[in-house]
């Protein structure tokens, strides 16, 4: 399996705190995201990355911010977490060249509760 | 319309039922297509790639009509592993952000 890791793999946090959730890959895939899933509503882009440093929004980026320093490293903040955020996270990471998709790899999750 | 439908059953079936799921997609540029397994409060695992001309693996079988724009998921032989919710993703040529359906859930039963 490609090696992807996220951590935590379970928080429970308080309302109006900052939580950073990280996902580390060793495969040097040059594109990372960040999803959410929820009952009903299947797996949401939060936010996405195409290289060092940059950075784009997906559909639910409200509340949230990115940062990726390094290839292998994509940080996940919210800023100020309230219970609508909790949820079960999602890093996956991918690579395409010459035009062809080899799909998508992803970490095991971060189950996190806003109490 | 959504991008991309699935249903969500679930499916019931017993094993060794054969048992077929279709996925919709709405964006006719669309070039990559693939099939995910998730079971219960695990990540989703690539199942296999869609590709043109159909693919099989082992019990599992792909096709993709382009004129209809769907895919489906064929699964022969159904096992109790079987049981899992099925996603399909879409990725439209040129693009680097993949579409995911809901999921249609499987159930296979002894």
């Amino acid at each position: 399996d490609a090696g992807i890791t996220q951590s935590p793999r379970h928080k429970v946090t308080e309302t109006g705190t900052p939580v950073t959730l990280r996902c580390h890959q060793t495969e040097n895939h040059r594109y990372m995201y960040w999803y959410r899933q929820d009952p009903g509503h299947g797996l949401r882009l939060i936010h996405y990355s195409y290289g060092v440093k940059d950075t784009d929004k997906g559909e639910v980026s409200d509340g949230y911010s990115v940062s990726r320093s390094k290839t292998e490293d994509f940080l996940l903040t919210l800023e100020s977490a309230t219970s609508s955020q909790t949820s079960v996270y999602f890093c996956a990471i991918s690579e395409s060249s010459s035009g062809r998709d080899y799909g998508y790899t992803f970490g095991s999750g971060t189950r996190l509760t806003v109490v | 319309r959504k991008e991309v439908e699935q249903d969500p059953g679930p499916f019931n079936v017993p094993e060794g039922a054969t048992v077929a799921f279709n996925c919709t997609y709405s964006n006719s540029a669309s070039q990559s297509f693939f099939w995910y397994r998730q079971d219960c409060r695990k990540e989703p695992k690539l199942l296999m790639s869609v590709y043109s001309s159909g693919n099989e693996d082992g019990r599992f079988t792909a096709q993709l009509n382009r004129a209809s724009q769907y895919i489906s998921l064929l699964i022969r032989d159904s096992k109790l592993s079987d049981s899992a919710t099925y996603l399909c993703v879409v990725n439209a040529g040129g693009s680097y952000i993949p579409t995911f359906g809901r999921g249609t859930s499987l159930i296979v039963h002894p």
